[in-house]
């Protein structure tokens, strides 16, 4: 019984184009998203989150879109780069502090 | 600025073996976390504290044992290693007040362990 959904295993964007990933979580109850990039060897680095109550977050490159109704959240990152390689799993507060992940969405950005 | 410090990187243990997996953090988080993710998939909760001597299990606590006598260490045990618990496990702390519920947990770079 999988709460948050990441249904695109990888993509592949080139440098300076648009990437958007995508998660469908499937609890109404989640109130709090968050995006997280993990490299090789390393632990989740926290990239970006939203509340509920709010439909868009940005910072810098990133923005994170929130579809309530749809239950859908999608991170977007432009231009993306090269460093911008990882794995990006996306994570919703499930209550009292504890996150629920997704399996992940594998990027790769190519010069 | 050390954040999360999780020792050791790496360990191979036998079938029965057990050991405990360190876990400290430098930033006055009262909130910590243990987490395992298996190949290909997402991390899932074993256990979480909230403070010093509280700790509660999380979606897969079984074959696990935690303790938090101070706000800085969360140490991890198993007891008896079985196979299905090769994974990679992350420790991870957040700093949680009222009226600012909603905070990023910091993640520490994890330990890999392998169960033969």
């Amino acid at each position: 019984d999988q709460q948050v959904k990441q249904n695109s295993p990888s993509l592949s964007v080139q440098e300076g184009r648009i990437s958007i990933l995508n998660c469908d979580y499937t609890n109404s109850m989640f109130d709090y998203f968050l995006w997280y990039k993990k490299y090789p060897a390393e632990g989740p680095t926290f990239l970006i989150s939203i509340s509920s109550i709010k439909d868009k977050n940005e910072d810098g490159r990133f923005t994170v879109f929130l579809n309530k109704s749809a239950k859908h959240l999608s991170l977007h990152i432009v231009p993306s780069q090269p460093g911008d390689s990882a794995v990006y799993f996306c994570a919703a507060k499930g209550g009292f502090q504890k996150l629920v992940f997704g399996t992940g969405t594998r990027l790769l950005v190519s010069p | 600025n050390a954040g999360v410090t999780q020792t050791p990187k790496f360990r191979i243990l036998k079938i029965g073996q057990s050991m405990t997996l360190q876990c400290a953090q430098d930033m006055n988080h009262n909130y910590m976390y243990w987490y395992r993710q298996d190949p290909g998939m997402g991390l899932k909760l074993i256990y979480y504290s909230v403070g010093a001597g509280i700790t509660d299990k999380g979606e897969v606590p079984n074959g696990y044992n935690v303790s938090r006598s101070t706000t800085e260490d969360f140490p991890l045990r198993l007891e008896l290693a079985a196979p299905s618990q090769t994974s990679v496990y992350f420790c991870a702390s957040s700093l949680n007040r009222q009226g600012r519920e909603n905070q990023p947990q910091h993640f520490g770079d994890g330990t890999r362990l392998s169960i033969l």
